[in-house]
């Protein structure tokens, strides 16, 4: 089976501008999760896609959004870019919603540099 | 205080030492993951452990939920296992503590 894909991997973007990524989940699994890593902040939990509904939201302001679509595909998008936004963004995915045994599978990441 | 906290931070071992990394919570869990992540980004999920204890190879990994504590253990370590390992918890979302930064030398 191939593994979880991310699109692109590599991004620059200047403050203000806003951003799509893409994250092709292991084909059967439902639920994806993204995740934002940056040096000062380790690894921190942005949403929770399952069956094409938001599960679940971490702390981040109204600029962060996703959706998932009816293949399980997932897409986040951040508006109004920040420089606080540069950070390696992170897409996992399992075949069900909050099983207690499940594994994660991550993708390789998108790394994302605002100027 | 961080609901996830790891120690060491940083840790350098000589190959074939046995390195033992420590996680401690103060949430209620559902689960509790160890993962790698090799320089360039990629994590790997190591374990998945609601109880008890997973050996896996060199690594095993333990958890006492009662004292809210886990540990990961590597046996004859080698310089391919450098790499920085995070443990996190399931409570809810997922909460990952700040990561162990693991070199092993040759």
């Amino acid at each position: 089976k191939a593994g979880v894909t991310q699109t692109p991997r590599y991004l620059i973007k200047t403050r203000g501008q806003q951003v799509t990524l893409s994250c092709s989940p292991i084909s059967g699994h439902r639920s994806v999760s993204w995740y934002q890593q940056t040096p000062g902040q380790g690894l921190q939990f942005l949403f929770e896609y399952f069956s094409e509904t938001q599960r679940n939201k971490g702390n981040f302001p109204g600029r962060f959004s996703g959706r998932q679509f009816s293949n399980s595909r997932s897409e986040m998008n951040v508006s109004t870019l920040e420089l606080g936004d540069s950070a390696l963004y992170l897409c996992a995915s399992s075949p069900s919603y909050r099983s207690r045994r499940e594994t994660q599978y991550f993708g390789p990441g998108t790394r994302l540099l605002v100027l | 205080k961080n609901e996830v906290e790891q120690s060491p931070q940083n840790l350098t071992a000589q190959e074939g030492e046995f390195i033992t990394i420590n996680c401690s919570y103060s949430v209620g869990i559902s689960a509790l993951h160890w993962l790698q992540q090799h320089p360039g980004g990629g994590i790997v999920s190591l374990f998945m452990l609601s109880s008890g204890k997973k050996k896996h190879g060199r690594l095993i990994a333990t958890i006492n939920i009662q004292e809210k504590h886990s540990s990961l253990h590597i046996t004859a370590s080698h310089p391919r296992d450098s790499a920085v390992y995070i443990c996190a918890v399931r409570s809810g979302k997922l909460i990952f503590g700040q990561g162990t930064e693991l070199s092993v030398k040759p």
